[in-house]
């Protein structure tokens, strides 16, 4: 199993211009989550799902569109990049009492 | 509104000696779930330890131990024997079992271990 994958790494984006972070599981896991964390703070949700054809807004949810059609995969998609979305984004599914986290994006906005 | 307290943005331990790192919380929910979780500088997140709110006895997990106290809606994190390797940024979090299964995090204690 790969686990939890998120590509790309890293990108640099500028203001205005659209992206789409790409995640995935191999693990059947319902329930999948996206965060991002800023340097020195925890981890703040943006958006989740509870299964393939349902989301819903997290802490954080502005700016950023999700969807998810099947189980394996979850994208973020930042509609219109903001020097305020420069973060480290995590992408994490669960089941049980336990949540995978992949690598991380980390993402800088000019 | 659910929300997660870390008051110690960093400790100091001497290796070999136990650390407790503070975690309060606060939900309206019965059913819920605490979770610590390890960020070393390398970056990825480590789940560590997890306690469900109907769970009598306190987790344990090899050196880590987490100390809930229900009543007073604490969930401490306890390392006993720390390592080197333990340095890190450590995270509290929270999951409602209600309402979708939102998990949120706390702000982090950053651990240094000294030799």
């Amino acid at each position: 199993n790969a686990g939890v994958t998120q590509t790309p790494k890293f990108q640099v984006l500028k203001t205005g211009q659209s992206m789409t972070l790409q995640c995935a599981q191999d693990m059947n896991h319902e329930y999948m989550s996206w965060y991002r964390q800023d340097p020195g703070m925890g981890l703040r949700l943006i958006h989740y799902s509870v299964g393939a054809g349902i989301t819903d807004q997290g802490e954080v949810p502005n700016g950023y569109n999700v969807s998810r059609s099947t189980t394996e995969d979850f994208p973020l998609r930042l509609l219109s990049a903001a020097p305020s979305q420069t973060s480290v984004y995590f992408c994490a599914s669960s089941v049980g009492d336990e949540q995978f986290f992949g690598p991380g994006t980390r993402l800088t906005v000019l | 509104a659910q929300k997660i307290t870390q008051t110690q943005p960093g400790m100091f331990v001497q290796e070999k000696e136990a650390v407790t790192l503070d975690c309060t919380y606060d939900t309206s929910d019965q059913s819920y779930g605490l979770f610590w979780y390890k960020q070393p500088s390398s970056g990825e997140m480590i789940f560590l330890i997890y306690q469900g709110s109907y769970d009598e006895q306190n987790a344990t997990e090899g050196r880590y131990s987490l100390n809930f106290q229900k009543a007073r809606k604490s969930a401490n994190l306890v390392i006993s024997a720390s390592q080197l390797g333990d340095s890190a940024m450590y995270f509290c979090a929270m999951r409602e079992n209600t309402g979708g299964f939102k998990t949120i995090f706390g702000a982090g204690t950053r651990l240094f271990v000294k030799a």
